[in-house]
């Protein structure tokens, strides 16, 4: 799997967006861009994946260049519970054999919301 | 509501004294993960089921081992936990290749 870049830590004002980077040069044409996040003392959490289109949800917007080269995570009004490690992951969906959806997590951005 | 149950979510054990951790789910996923995430690092991948196959991660300590009886279920087993293994150990399901699921994470502490 591709690996990626990211900040080590960012700041946000609580009802503000916060635009979380994400570097993958590497990335492949079969990869996927994944984020995840986790709060202090709990599991990874799920939160937004894409290919190459840009994708929102209920909890985010992922927007990915053209080129596929870098993305950003948006929150578009962070709240101090958003306060958290976000992990960007790039991995492909596998079709058999032994790499089977493996998570490959780097070290994250520490997220962190301000009142 | 909850969909990865880890039991315990806090395990104390003696150094060589062997523990097993458990994981059970409620979504029908057919892959379950074992993670281990030390203090201040990132999750790192031990094995993981897809069904029933078992699938070691070529760096995993011949000390850990897996059972998966059913689909719902799935124990962690340190034969010989080390003052080293202390860590939180995180179950996650997916069915597929699609997102993971995780646990709220075992926390070992070996004394």
């Amino acid at each position: 799997d591709a690996k990626t870049t990211q900040p080590p830590s960012m700041d946000c004002a609580e009802g503000r967006a916060a635009n979380l980077p994400c570097n993958h040069s590497t990335i492949s044409g079969n990869e996927y861009v994944y984020w995840y996040r986790q709060i202090h003392s709990q599991g990874p959490q799920y939160i937004i994946h894409g290919l190459k289109n840009n994708e929102t949800n209920e909890m985010a917007s992922l927007i990915i260049t053209e080129d596929r080269k870098s993305s950003t995570l948006i929150l578009p009004h962070a709240t101090l519970r958003d306060t958290a490690v976000y992990y960007c992951i790039v991995r492909a969906h596998w079709g058999g054999g032994t790499s089977y959806g493996k998570l490959t997590f780097g070290q994250g951005t520490i997220l962190t919301v301000h009142p | 509501d909850a969909m990865v149950i880890q039991n315990p979510r806090y395990q104390v054990t003696q150094f060589g004294k062997p523990v097993t951790l458990s994981c059970s789910q409620t979504l029908n996923h057919n892959v379950m993960y074992w993670y281990q995430q030390k203090s201040s690092q990132a999750p790192k991948l031990l094995f993981h089921y897809y069904d029933k196959d078992f699938n070691n991660e070529a760096d995993t300590p011949d000390n850990f081992q897996s059972r998966r009886p059913n689909t719902s279920f799935c124990f962690l087993d340190i034969r010989s936990p080390g003052l080293g293994d202390a860590a939180m150990y995180l179950c996650a399901t997916s069915r597929e290749s699609y997102e993971q699921y995780f646990g709220p994470g075992t926390r070992l502490t070996v004394t």
